[in-house]
Order: C-alpha cells, then structure tokens, then sequence
C-alpha cells in the first residue's frame, strides 16, 4: 500500500530564511509525487510534481523538491521564505496522474516577521 | 480558464436533512475525485470516476454517502440522512487522463451538520 509521511505537524521559519519541509513515501513501483499548498479555506494549489527525469524539480513560487529514490524521499525547499508562504503544505505520492494519490498529514508553515 | 467549480461553498443544516453538494470540473478532464478533510483524519479520498464511471468506492464511509456523475461536467456527492460527525470540508477535484497532469482542486464546500 502507498502512504506518505509528513513528519513536521507545524514548523515556523523567520521571513528570508530558508525552508525544507520533509516527506517521505512508500510506494511499491516508480511513484508519481506531488506538493500542494493550501491557504485558509482554499482549495489546495499545486506547487510541484514529480513524474520522471531531472530528480530536482521546480515550482511556482520559487519552490523546488528533490526526488532520493534512495531515501524514498521529496523534500520541498526554498531558499528565502515569504510572509505570504504561510500556509498548509501536502506532499501526495500515487501511481500515475489521474489513479488514487495518497496524502501525507501536512505541514504547517509559520513564518515570523 | 474555469477551475473545478464546487457548490455552494458553505452549508448548514440539521442532523437527519439531505445534502447534495455539487461539482463541476475541468472541461476535458476525464477524472473526477471526491475528498474530505478533517483534523482528525486529514483529507481522504471518497470516491472517483473515470468517464463519469466510477472506479473506486472504497473510501465512502458508509451507505449514507453516495455519489453520482451522469454527465462529463457534473457531479453530485450526497448525505442522506446526514449525522453531525460528517461536519468537514468536502473537496472536488479532476485530471486530465493518464499521463496528462495532476489534479486540481476546487475551493471545497464547508459542511456543518448541527
């Protein structure tokens, strides 16, 4: 069975600092792995999405994601955090675009001024 | 271009009321999704269609829940009778067919059963 682990419930960040958000999946083929954000009481928007090739992705935003087959991980970064990236954060795995995606519990971003 | 469109975006009734939210996506996606989200569970996938078909309903917590596409542009998620405990944010999302892209979500229906 595909599952996602989003292992920071909450994680506050000072504005221009960097970010990682971590996220590792289990997934018994090559997985298809997404980031969405989601604002209060939004709908969630996709930042990035991992299908095949280039392992470092690149998303709106300024976000990028590594995807470590090793590691089974695909981790979000950016290097200089905005007051508006405040935010819920889901990274999703699944087994093509349009099948069933798994959600991890998501991340909560803060960011401090 | 239109995103996937949910309606209404808040609803409020009496434990024991029919609700039927309702869900317009993408035009030429051939894949819609039904999701809830609560704190306690997060967000979990209900059901989904293919070709206004649907694949999987395994997620759907119980005969009270059903859900219906009769056309590429419509589809309708119902509770009937509704209990307090389904109170949560009910998201649509589509695709386009294999290969083509993610999914997009609409801005979800907020539903508060009392």
């Amino acid at each position: 069975a595909q599952s996602v682990t989003q292992p920071d419930i909450h994680i506050t960040v000072s504005e221009g600092a960097s970010l990682e958000l971590r996220c590792n999946y289990s997934y018994g083929a090559t997985p298809y792995l997404f980031w969405y954000v989601q604002s209060p009481g939004q709908g969630l928007q996709l930042l990035l999405k991992y299908f095949s090739g280039d392992t470092l992705v690149q998303g709106i935003k300024g976000f990028e994601a590594e995807f470590k087959r090793s590691q089974s991980s695909f981790n979000l970064r950016k290097p200089s955090v905005h007051w508006s990236d405040a935010a819920e954060y889901f990274c999703a795995v699944g087994g093509g675009t349009a099948s069933k995606l798994t959600f991890g519990t998501g991340t909560r971003l803060q960011v401090t001024l | 271009d239109a995103g996937v469109i949910q309606s209404p975006r808040h609803e409020v009734t009496e434990m024991g009321q029919e609700v039927t939210l309702r869900c317009k996506p993408i035009s030429g996606h051939d894949y819609l999704f039904w999701y809830r989200q609560t704190m306690m569970r997060g967000l979990e996938l209900l059901i989904y269609f293919n070709n206004n078909v649907p694949i999987d309903d395994s997620g759907m917590p119980e005969d009270r829940f059903s859900a219906k596409m009769p056309n590429a542009s419509f589809s309708t998620l119902k509770i009937q009778p509704s209990e307090p405990r389904d109170s949560a944010v009910y998201f649509c999302a589509s695709s386009p067919g294999t290969g083509q892209g993610p999914q997009h979500f609409g801005d979800g229906t907020r539903l508060s059963i009392l």
